[in-house]
């Protein structure tokens, strides 16, 4: 099946400890993006990339890092440097010739 | 900086009714406007697109609009169905990077 698998879908962490989110696709998209989504809020930009080898910081970017050495994935590491990590972490990637945003089913962190 | 606006935050309608839900927002260069549909505990799923020259999509029940000079867009759902109740967000791209709304949350009663 085409498309975008992010493990895993539950996680939870104590206090202090790092965790790190999978994404890979196999759509062949260069574009990748990590958001999180809070109840009641819209998503928010981590970090994104628009090729191997190169990624930007998204508007909330402290206390995430991020890795892009495939075309095909783009992990997300929690830190312990995140004050508040719980929250719903979704993965998308971009479509080069339309543009269409597509979505994995999401990662969500529970920080005990 | 880009700001996207949906209102209503959630509506409730019978089902078999038409509807409309909306989508602002504030720089009016962008790139495609996208509608999408969340269940509870998942992720996206594309329901339209469109590029900065087209002004409409349709797909099945949805009809979605773009008017770029007054920074909207519209969703239209026809003959609503409980099937339908999700959380309908919509997101514009402007150079590279998506902002999205709040979100709608939608209910259909049977």
């Amino acid at each position: 099946d085409g498309g975008i698998t992010q493990s895993p879908k539950y996680l939870f962490r104590k206090e202090g400890q790092n965790v790190t989110l999978s994404c890979e696709q196999n759509l062949n998209h260069d574009a990748m993006y990590w958001y999180r989504q809070d109840p009641g809020q819209g998503l928010r930009l981590i970090y994104y990339s628009q090729i191997v080898n190169d990624f930007q910081k998204g508007d909330i970017a402290e206390g995430y890092s991020v890795s892009r050495e495939k075309k095909e994935s783009f992990p997300l590491t929690v830190t312990s440097a995140q004050k508040n990590p719980t929250a719903f972490y979704l993965c998308a990637t971009r479509g080069a010739n339309t543009g269409e945003l597509f979505f994995g089913e999401g990662s969500r962190l529970t920080v005990l | 900086k880009q700001e996207v606006t949906q209102i209503p935050a959630a509506l409730s309608v019978p089902e078999g009714e038409n509807l409309v839900l909306n989508c602002s927002f504030t720089d009016s260069a962008i790139y495609n406007l996208q509608w999408f549909r969340q269940d509870p505990g998942k992720g996206l799923t594309s329901l339209l697109l469109i590029q900065s020259s087209q002004r409409e999509q349709t797909s099945g029940r949805l009809n979605a609009s773009l008017d770029k000079s007054s920074g909207r867009s519209t969703l239209y759902i026809a003959a609503s169905q409980p099937g339908d109740s999700a959380t309908y967000l919509c997101a514009v791209e402007a150079f590279n990077k998506f902002y999205f709304g709040s979100g709608t949350k939608l209910n259909v009663k049977p």
